[in-house]
């Protein structure tokens, strides 16, 4: 069973735009929520993170909304480049036994046009 | 920088070989994870690593084996390889502590043919 559910699969926008990528759990024991870009031929790299005590985390031109009582979780791009265009990871991970485990999301290929 | 390093960017191999993959970090991390990605069904985890000689089965486990003799390299096993393994690999470390993103590596494209 995922425990991360991730949509959409794919995006394409035009540069400027807003995407938005969405991510949900049912795990309560999540207490951390990253999110991974990776470019063709690279690994993914850790891009922005949030923890459910805040509602919202900007860093730049990524922002991550949070709502905790939905339990989901979503990256917005502002004023997206077509340098953007990756593959979007989001994730989960939670205390205890898990020892830095993460469980990730299916990805969503992004796809910004000049 | 952390770095994580993948012995080999493309790998071909024959079906029932056995096949190595290595994985090797500079950071002095305690955790160690390997990956696999297919289009479509994202990063999948196959077995990570919390300490030299510790293993644990990820969620796709079966046909793989692993080895962590020391603490900055972490092996993956295929133990007789098979089509449907063809696949990207990824590797990936992080230190125990707290939350702490974890650092990949490339990653190596295998194909069994």
């Amino acid at each position: 069973q995922q425990q991360v559910k991730q949509s959409p699969q794919s995006l394409i926008v035009q540069k400027g735009g807003i995407p938005i990528i969405n991510c949900a759990y049912e795990n309560t024991a999540f207490d951390y929520f990253p999110w991974y870009q990776q470019f063709p031929g690279k690994g993914p790299a850790l891009l922005i993170a949030i923890r459910p005590d805040v509602s919202e985390k900007k860093e730049g031109r990524f922002t991550i909304s949070f709502n905790k009582s939905a339990k989901q979780f979503s990256l917005h791009i502002m004023d997206s480049q077509p340098g953007d265009s990756a593959t979007y990871f989001c994730a989960a991970s939670g205390r205890g036994s898990t020892l830095g485990r993460l469980y990730f999301g299916r990805g969503t290929q992004l796809t910004v046009w000049p | 920088d952390v770095k994580v390093t993948q012995s080999s960017r493309y790998l071909v191999k024959r079906t029932g070989e056995k096949v190595f993959l290595e994985c090797v970090q500079d950071m002095d991390h305690e955790n160690m994870f390997w990956y696999r990605q297919d289009p479509g069904l994202g990063l999948r985890l196959i077995y990570f690593s919390y300490d030299v000689k510790m293993k644990e089965k990820g969620d796709i486990p079966e046909g793989y084996s692993v080895s962590r003799e020391k603490k900055e390299r972490f092996s993956l096993i295929l133990e007789s390889a098979s089509t449907n393994q063809t696949s990207m690999y990824l590797c990936a470390s992080s230190p125990r502590t707290g939350h702490q993103p974890q650092h990949f590596g490339d990653g190596t494209r295998l194909s069994i043919l």
